[in-house]
C-alpha cells in the first residue's frame, strides 16, 4: 500500500487553516494515523483511527476520511505548528506517507 | 519513557545491534507491541518490525531476512539486530510503542543516528 501526501509543502501564516491530504493506493478502512515532526525531534502522534485525537492534542487538530482519502486539518495555526506532518496506514504492515511540510509564509 | 542505545558508526557488511530501554512501566502488557522505525533522507519513515512481550514478532517484508527483534522482560528491554549493512541503512532509528487499542505509535524514543560507513 502506497500513501501519497499532498501538497509536499504548504506556505501559510499563523492564524490560517492548513488542510493536508493523504491518499492510499488501496482501502485502509479507518486505520490512518497522523504525526507531527518538529526539527530535531521524533514524530508525535496527533490523530489515530482517522479522526480520534491522541491524548493532549489540541482541538485545533482534526482528522477525517475513510477508505482511501484522508485529511488532516489544523485550524488557526500556532507558531509551533510549523513542522512536517506524516500520515501512516495500518492495513497490513505499517507504512508512512512522504510528508507535508508546513512553512511560514 | 524509552531510550535507544547502540553504536553510532558501523562498518558495511557488519551487524547493527541496538537496545531500547523502557522505563516508567513494564513491557508485559497484552495490548502493547514494542518496535523499531527508522528515518533516512532517502526513504522517509520506514517501519522495521515489532515484538510482543510473549516473543511474537512481525517484520517489514522488505527487511525481514536481515532483521531480528527480541525482548527481555526482566530488563524491560527490546533489541534490534540488522545484518549485512549497507549505506542505505544509514538512518535515525527510533524505538516505539505500538498500542493495539489505538492502533498507532503513541510513544517514541528520541532516536539514535546510525551511520554505515568504512
Amino acid at each position: 500500500i502506497v500513501l501519497t501526501q499532498s501538497p509536499a509543502a504548504l506556505s501559510l501564516s499563523p492564524g490560517e487553516t492548513a488542510t493536508l491530504s493523504c491518499r492510499s493506493s488501496q482501502s485502509v478502512g479507518s486505520y490512518v494515523a497522523w504525526y507531527q515532526q518538529r526539527p530535531g525531534q521524533a514524530p508525535r502522534l496527533l490523530i489515530y483511527e482517522a479522526s480520534k485525537r491522541a491524548t493532549g492534542i489540541p482541538a485545533r487538530f482534526s482528522g477525517s476520511g475513510s477508505g482511501t482519502d484522508f485529511t488532516l486539518t489544523i485550524s488557526s495555526l500556532e507558531p509551533e505548528d510549523f513542522a512536517i506532518y506524516y500520515c501512516q496506514q495500518r492495513s497490513f504492515w505499517p507504512g508512512f506517507g512522504g510528508g507535508t511540510r508546513i512553512q511560514i509564509k | 519513557q524509552i531510550q535507544e542505545s547502540g553504536p553510532q558508526l558501523v562498518m558495511p557488511s557488519q551487524t547493527l545491534a541496538l537496545t531500547c530501554s523502557v522505563s516508567g512501566g513494564v513491557i508485559r502488557n497484552t495490548d502493547e507491541n514494542w518496535g523499531w522505525i527508522r528515518q533516512s533522507p532517502g526513504k522517509g519513515l520506514e517501519w522495521i518490525g515489532h515484538i510482543h512481550y510473549t516473543g511474537s514478532a512481525d517484520y517489514n517484508p522488505s527487511l525481514e531476512s536481515r532483521t531480528r527483534i527480541s525482548v527481555d522482560t526482566s530488563k524491560n528491554e527490546v533489541s534490534l539486530r540488522l545484518t549485512s549493512l549497507t549505506g542505505a541503512d544509514t538512518a535515525v532509528y527510533y524505538c516505539v510503542r505500538d498500542l493495539g487499542s489505538l492502533p498507532a505509535f503513541d510513544v517514541w524514543g528520541r532516536g539514535t543516528l546510525v551511520t554505515v560507513s568504512s
